[in-house]
């Protein structure tokens, strides 16, 4: 089946620089991804999303790049704060047509040092 | 003013018990999600409903009976629990279509 999987499963950065979380997908029909954050004890929480028709997309501090030729994105953070230590999580709704499902990664743990 | 709740925030049973779970939604979406997150954080969809029809059953234990009463609430029931149904359990929602989810908080399920 497809999957999408993360290379790191723990990230530690120091505060104050710039993170960046690398997620690879395999069904290269998918044309929407989404980042999530998931702080201790809580639910995923949507970060920023990206379709395929875009390489790159902004928001406050974060930035998710998407390389559809080797089926990668990458999540970036930028001036990583103590509060941005959680785990994350790369999801792709499936290609057009496709049932209405999210196939998440295996999460990475971020881990901010003072 | 919370989006997408879930009750109990933690159950602990016995095995062989029978136990549900409930969520609502007051964003006014149409279709809501049932996840399963391991102890390795790994999470997967094991049903979603649209206006309270089922369109999403993956292969999940006949146990699991999710029931949705109008299409603000989806509740999980699950019979004869196991060792194994120990998980963290995650309702989500959206405007259906492939838009972004909502997640609850989460129900800390643990069968001794």
């Amino acid at each position: 089946g497809e999957s999408v999987g993360l290379h790191l499963p723990t990230l530690s950065v120091q505060e104050g620089d710039n993170s960046i979380i690398n997620c690879a997908y395999s069904n290269s029909a998918s044309d929407y991804f989404i980042w999530y954050k998931q702080e201790s004890g809580k639910g995923p929480q949507f970060i920023i999303d990206i379709r395929s028709n875009m390489d790159k997309r902004q928001g406050q501090r974060v930035t998710v790049l998407l390389n559809k030729t080797v089926k990668h994105l990458s999540l970036q953070i930028a001036a990583t704060q103590p509060g941005d230590s959680a785990v994350y999580f790369c999801a792709e709704n499936g290609a057009p047509g496709s049932a209405r499902q999210l196939t998440f990664g295996s999460g990475t743990q971020l881990t901010v040092l003072p | 003013d919370t989006a997408v709740s879930q009750t109990p925030k933690y159950l602990v049973t016995q095995m062989g018990n029978d136990k549900s779970i409930k969520c609502e939604q007051n964003l006014g979406h149409d279709t809501m999600y049932w996840y399963k997150q391991d102890s390795k954080k790994f999470l997967k969809i094991m049903f979603s409903y649209n206006n309270k029809e089922l369109i999403i059953n993956e292969t999940v234990p006949n146990r699991f009976s999710p029931k949705s009463p109008d299409k603000a609430h989806l509740n999980l029931h699950i019979n004869s629990l196991e060792l194994g149904d120990s998980a963290v359990y995650f309702c989500a929602s959206n405007s259906g279509g492939r838009e972004t989810q909502y997640f609850g908080p989460g129900t800390r399920l643990l069968v001794l």
